[in-house]
C-alpha cells in the first residue's frame, strides 16, 4: 500500500511567492492533519479534517495561511505571500479512525526555504 | 485543552546502556498516549500507543512504556539501546474537541546513541 504522498520534498522560493504544497492520504483514511516543524517549536498542528471538513485551523499562523480538501483523496496547504519564518518542514498525515485510537500516518515532509 | 512536556530535549547514552525518555501530559478525563520516532529526513512512525488495560505497553524495536495516571507521564524506555536508535521521539495525546480527535505532540527528545 501506498502510504501518505506529499509534494514537493523540497521547495525553495522566494519572500512574496505563492507556495502550494500537497497531500495524498492513504485511501480510506478519514482524517487528515497538516504539522509544521520548526527547531525552535517543534511540531505545531496547523489544521486537520474529518471527512474532508475543516474541524479546527486554530493552528494556521495567519491569514497567509489557507488549507482545502477538496475531495478524500486530495488536500493543499497553501501560502501566500511567503515569508523567511515560513521555513519548515510541513508535514501531512492521515488517519483511519476518529475514535482517537488510530495511528497517524506520517508523509515524508515538504522542507519549505523562503530566501 | 490537553498539553505534553517532554522534559529532555537531548539524551546522550552509550550504546547497550538503558535509557528511559520522559514524557508528562496534562489531565483529562480519557487519555489516549502514543510515542512515535522520526529518523533524519523521515517523517514520524508510531512506536507504541496507550489506549487502556495494561498500563505497560510494549512496541517495536525493543521500546516499552508506562502509563501512570496518579503522575500524569508516560514514559518511554528501553533496556540495550543500539546505534540505529538514534533519533528523535516524540510523545503525544489525542484530544476530543468538535465531534473529532486531534493529536497533540510534545516538542520531541533527541537520543543520541554513542558507541
Amino acid at each position: 500500500d501506498a502510504g501518505v504522498i506529499q509534494s514537493p520534498r523540497h521547495e525553495v522560493t522566494e519572500m512574496g511567492q505563492e507556495v502550494t504544497l500537497r497531500c495524498k492520504p492513504i485511501s480510506g483514511h478519514n482524517s487528515l492533519f497538516w504539522y509544521r516543524q520548526t527547531m525552535m517549536r517543534g511540531l505545531e498542528l496547523l489544521i486537520y479534517f474529518n471527512n474532508n471538513v475543516p474541524i479546527d485551523d486554530s493552528g494556521m499562523p495567519e491569514d497567509r495561511f489557507s488549507a482545502k480538501m477538496p475531495n478524500a483523496s486530495f488536500s493543499t496547504l497553501k501560502i501566500q505571500p511567503s515569508e523567511p519564518r515560513d521555513s519548515a518542514v510541513y508535514f501531512c498525515a492521515s488517519s483511519l479512525r476518529t475514535s482517537g485510537t488510530g495511528e497517524l500516518f506520517f508523509g515524508e515532509g515538504s522542507r519549505l526555504t523562503v530566501l | 485543552a490537553q498539553s505534553v512536556t517532554q522534559l529532555d530535549s537531548q539524551v546522550p547514552v552509550f550504546e547497550e546502556a538503558p535509557v528511559e525518555l520522559r514524557c508528562n501530559y496534562s489531565s483529562s478525563v480519557s487519555v489516549y498516549l502514543f510515542w512515535y520516532v522520526q529518523y533524519p529526513n523521515q517523517g514520524l512512525q508510531l512506536l507504541l500507543k496507550y489506549l487502556s488495560g495494561s498500563t505497560l505497553v510494549k512496541g517495536i524495536n525493543g521500546f516499552e512504556a508506562e502509563f501512570n495516571k496518579s503522575q500524569t507521564s508516560f514514559h518511554l524506555r528501553k533496556p540495550s539501546v543500539h546505534i540505529s536508535d538514534t533519533a528523535e521521539y516524540f510523545c503525544a495525546v489525542s484530544e476530543w474537541e468538535r465531534g473529532s480527535y486531534k493529536y497533540i505532540f510534545g516538542t520531541g527528545t533527541r537520543l543520541k546513541v554513542l558507541a
